[in-house]
């Protein structure tokens, strides 16, 4: 199984300044066809899970420009330019490449 | 708009078969040409991949589970159902099904909650 490794577990941040998260693999998600097969999903309180990023890099629809997924291979990184209050929940990082699906462990994004 | 529904019990015996189903609905192709997914979520923990299906019955299991999972599909009803056998209390969770785009995961289910309990 590919192992995802999330950091950091926790992430107070202040509104309207940036915050990132990274993301590891204990294998390649870079496919033959050049994308790397890597997720991002926010769960807010009391919700499923909310697709933001797919990719590596490719925002979902409707997700806000202040999103940014970057990355390659078996290191990827998760920004939000300025964090504003509706960003709050738990950020995971999910693989696709191959099953099972596995999922990091969760970053904990909460206002200061 | 693609929607999913969660239904069955909440509460399951230890030992016994936890069974739900997932009713699909909105948009096109709702079923067909989609690999459609089971993910639980114990209670303050994170999200586990269950197994998928694909709609032509096509059926990927998550090794720490397959001896106790069976995961079926009727296109006719737009639902797939999972099947969960001789339950414990680690199997209390939260279960989401989900369709699958090309890779990633866009639509989810609520959710429903199963506690396994005598």
């Amino acid at each position: 199984d590919i192992v995802m490794t999330q950091s950091p577990l926790s992430l107070p941040v202040t509104p309207g300044e940036p915050a990132s998260i990274s993301c590891r693999s204990s294998q390649s998600l870079l496919h033959p066809n050049g994308n790397n097969y890597l997720d991002w999903y926010l769960q807010k309180a009391g919700q499923s899970p909310q697709l933001l990023i797919y990719f590596g890099s490719n925002r979902a629809s409707g997700v806000p420009d202040r999103f940014t997924g970057s990355g390659s291979g078996t290191d990827f990184t998760l920004k939000i330019s300025r964090v504003e209050a509706e960003d709050v929940g738990v950020y995971y990082c999910m693989q696709a490449l191959q099953n099972p699906l596995t999922f990091g462990g969760g970053t904990k994004v909460e206002i200061k | 708009q693609v929607q999913l529904q969660e239904s069955g019990p909440g509460l399951v015996k230890p030992s016994e078969t936890l069974s739900l189903t997932c009713t699909v609905s909105g948009g096109s192709l709702t079923i067909s040409s989609h690999y459609l997914v089971w993910i639980r979520q114990p209670p303050g923990k994170g999200l586990e991949w269950i197994g998928s299906i694909y709609s032509d019955g096509s059926t990927y299991y998550n090794p720490s589970l397959k001896s106790r999972v069976t995961i079926s599909v009727d296109t006719s009803k737009s639902q797939f159902s999972l099947r969960l056998s001789s339950v414990t209390a680690a199997d209390t969770a939260l279960y989401v099904c989900a369709r699958r785009g090309h890779t990633s995961i866009p639509h989810w289910g609520q959710g429903t909650l199963v506690t396994v309990s005598s």
